[in-house]
């Protein structure tokens, strides 16, 4: 069965710190994958989604992420991270087709001054 | 506005007694989703919605009904709710499954207290 596993459950950073927030999926076909964000007490909204073409996507805010077939992995990053990004952060993936999207447990971010 | 609008946002309960959570869209979207967030566990899926009379169980879907008579509305039905039901609902729609965008549009939540 399809999985997306975020490895790091709460980080804490510095504002002006570079951030990187591994997810890895699990399945070896074609797969479109997403980063979702939760900022305290609202939805999810879409940060960045990658279908095909260019590995590196670039998303709102400043985010970014790279797809590495590879690894299995779909990595989060930004550059320098600011108190406002403080928030909860989901990455999910979808197999082609009439699929749901399959959520990782998410990795909440707290950002410091 | 292109929206996703759950009712209601806050409520508290007790065993037993029926309740349901309604859902709206109006982006005319074919597919909809319940979700339930606890911490720790994340998002889990309990039912979807591929289009009209069309519904589908997802992992979590045990003590759950939905149905999905219209094409704007899916509501989420707690028959008999339990204390373990107490969580965070999101109700979500996207254009369409088989497109597979997979952009999801998430309403604001309902939090759900069952004592």
């Amino acid at each position: 069965a399809q999985s997306v596993s975020q490895h790091n459950h709460h980080v804490i950073l510095s504002e002006a710190a570079s951030l990187e927030l591994g997810c890895n999926y699990s399945y070896g076909g074609t797969v479109n994958l997403f980063w979702y964000v939760q900022y305290p007490g609202q939805h999810l909204q879409l940060l960045l989604k990658y279908f095909s073409g260019d590995p590196l996507v670039k998303g709102i805010k400043g985010f970014e992420a790279e797809f590495i077939k590879s690894k299995f992995s779909f990595n989060l990053r930004k550059p320098s991270v600011q108190w406002s990004d403080t928030a909860e952060y989901f990455c999910a993936s979808s197999l082609s087709g009439n699929t749901p999207l399959v959520f990782g447990k998410g990795t909440r971010l707290s950002v410091i001054a | 506005e292109a929206q996703v609008t759950q009712n209601p946002r806050y409520l508290i309960t007790v065993t037993g007694k029926k309740l349901t959570v309604t859902c709206s869209q109006n982006m005319n979207h074919e597919y909809m989703s319940w979700y339930r967030q606890d911490p720790g566990l994340g998002l889990r899926q309990i039912y979807y919605s591929m289009n009209v009379e069309v519904t589908d169980k997802g992992d979590v879907p045990e003590g759950y009904k939905v149905s999905r008579k219209e094409k704007r509305n899916f509501p989420l039905i707690l028959e008999s709710p339990s204390p373990n039901q107490t969580s965070l609902y999101f109700c979500a729609s996207s254009l369409s499954s088989r497109k597979n965008t997979g952009e999801l549009f998430f309403g604001e939540g309902s939090r759900l207290t069952v004592l």
